[in-house]
Order: C-alpha cells, then sequence, then structure tokens
C-alpha cells in the first residue's frame, strides 16, 4: 500500500459544479500538505498548501485537512473547463532536517461546457 | 526569472544509447529532484540532492546517475537506456530545509522514448 492514496479518475462534471478531490495517507509523521495542478504536457504547478488542520480558502479552491482520519481534500467551487487537469496531492515529513514530498498518483479532472 | 528549466524537453534513444539530461534553477534553491510521470503511476523520485556535491537515491533509482556540481544544476544520466526508461522526466527545486515554504517548483518536462 502507497503511503499516500489518490483516486485517478477521470472525474467529469458540468461547468458550474462544486468539484471535490480527496486523498488519505498512512504517514502520521506527515506536517506539511500542497496541492498541484498539471496542465497536459507541463510541469505541475503549486495550487495551495497548508500545515494543519481545518479548511483555507483562496479564491475558488479550498484545502482541507483532517489529520486525525489523514484525509485531506480539494474543493472547487463554480467549476471551469479551464480547470481541467490533473490534481496531485503531495505531503511533506521532516526527516533529520530533510524534507522529502510524497506524491499522490494524480486525479484528472474534466469539467465540460 | 525563468524558474526550472530542462533540456531537451524531447529525445528518442535506441536501447543501449545513453544520454544526460539538464536541469538548470535560478531561486537559489538547495534542494533538487528528479522525477519520472508514467500513466497510471504518478510521480516518482528518482534521485534528489539536498545542497551542491550531494546525492541521494530515490523511489526508483536503478539505471540511473545524478551529479550536482554546482548548485543551480542537477543532471540525470541514462548510460544504457532500455524500453522501461521511456517516460516524462521532471525536475523540481525548492528550499528543502524550511517546512511549510519547501513546496517544489517543477520544469515542464523531458519526453524520452527508448526504442
Amino acid at each position: 500500500q502507497k503511503e499516500v492514496e489518490q483516486d485517478p479518475g477521470p472525474l467529469s462534471v458540468p461547468e458550474g459544479a462544486i468539484v471535490s478531490l480527496n486523498c488519505t495517507y498512512s504517514n502520521s509523521a506527515f506536517q506539511y500538505f500542497m496541492w498541484y495542478r498539471q496542465y497536459s504536457r507541463k510541469g505541475p504547478e503549486l495550487l495551495m498548501y497548508t500545515y494543519s488542520s481545518g479548511n483555507k480558502e483562496d479564491g475558488r479552491f479550498t484545502a482541507q485537512v483532517d489529520k486525525s482520519s489523514k484525509y485531506i481534500s480539494l474543493f472547487i467551487r463554480d467549476s471551469q473547463p479551464s480547470d481541467s487537469a490533473t490534481y496531485l496531492c503531495a505531503m511533506l515529513s521532516q526527516t533529520g532536517g530533510s524534507y522529502i514530498p510524497t506524491f499522490g498518483r494524480g486525479t484528472s479532472l474534466i469539467v465540460h461546457p | 526569472n525563468a524558474g526550472v528549466t530542462q533540456t531537451p524537453k524531447f529525445r528518442v534513444l535506441k536501447t543501449g544509447q545513453s544520454m544526460t539530461l539538464l536541469c538548470a534553477q535560478d531561486m537559489n534553491h538547495e534542494y533538487m529532484y528528479w522525477y519520472r510521470q508514467d500513466p497510471g503511476m504518478g510521480l516518482r523520485l528518482i534521485h534528489y540532492s539536498v545542497g551542491e556535491g550531494t546525492t541521494a537515491k530515490g523511489e526508483v533509482p536503478d539505471g540511473y546517475n545524478v551529479s550536482r556540481l554546482k548548485k543551480q544544476n542537477f543532471l540525470l544520466g541514462l548510460e544504457s537506456a532500455a524500453p522501461s526508461q521511456t517516460s516524462v522526466y521532471f525536475c523540481a527545486s525548492s528550499y528543502g530545509d524550511r517546512g511549510f515554504n519547501s513546496p517544489l517548483h517543477f520544469g515542464n518536462g523531458t519526453r524520452l522514448t527508448v526504442t
């Protein structure tokens, strides 16, 4: 079992829908949580990051962390066709002063007009 | 500010040939990483470096070598390419030791096909 589990999808939704993307993890040492967005034929780009349980909002995006359940989510409100991409969760834990990230497999999101 | 630059963008190799992928970053990041991305497998860490002159193995290091002679550059070498190394390779960099401020910044990838 991988340390970070993420459903690869694809997830297809109509424009304007609320999207929920999720990851579960098994390593209690993970302290920092990130979401990356990757468009086709591009590198991943950082979308949101947080280190505490609870919600963090940035425009149409909300990142949610539940450390007790080892579960993180990314919500996208009023989804747009331009949100169509692969979304990867990533987590950091500290080992001897170093932070090496662990990525989920990514969820492919398709928002159709 | 270019960020992370990877060269080349595309390459086709025959089995047994060798090549080097170059990654350059201009953000003064200490940490650099090489990942491969395959359909359904996500990003898998090949090797990484926590500073100039250092390297360490990641999840899938076999068949690859790396060097970090200068802080801004991280090279990935394939000594004898195999079809199983057909993939998209991403380089990334980060501050590494600042926890909350250590998100990775990625290049746009090198698409390698080994025939």
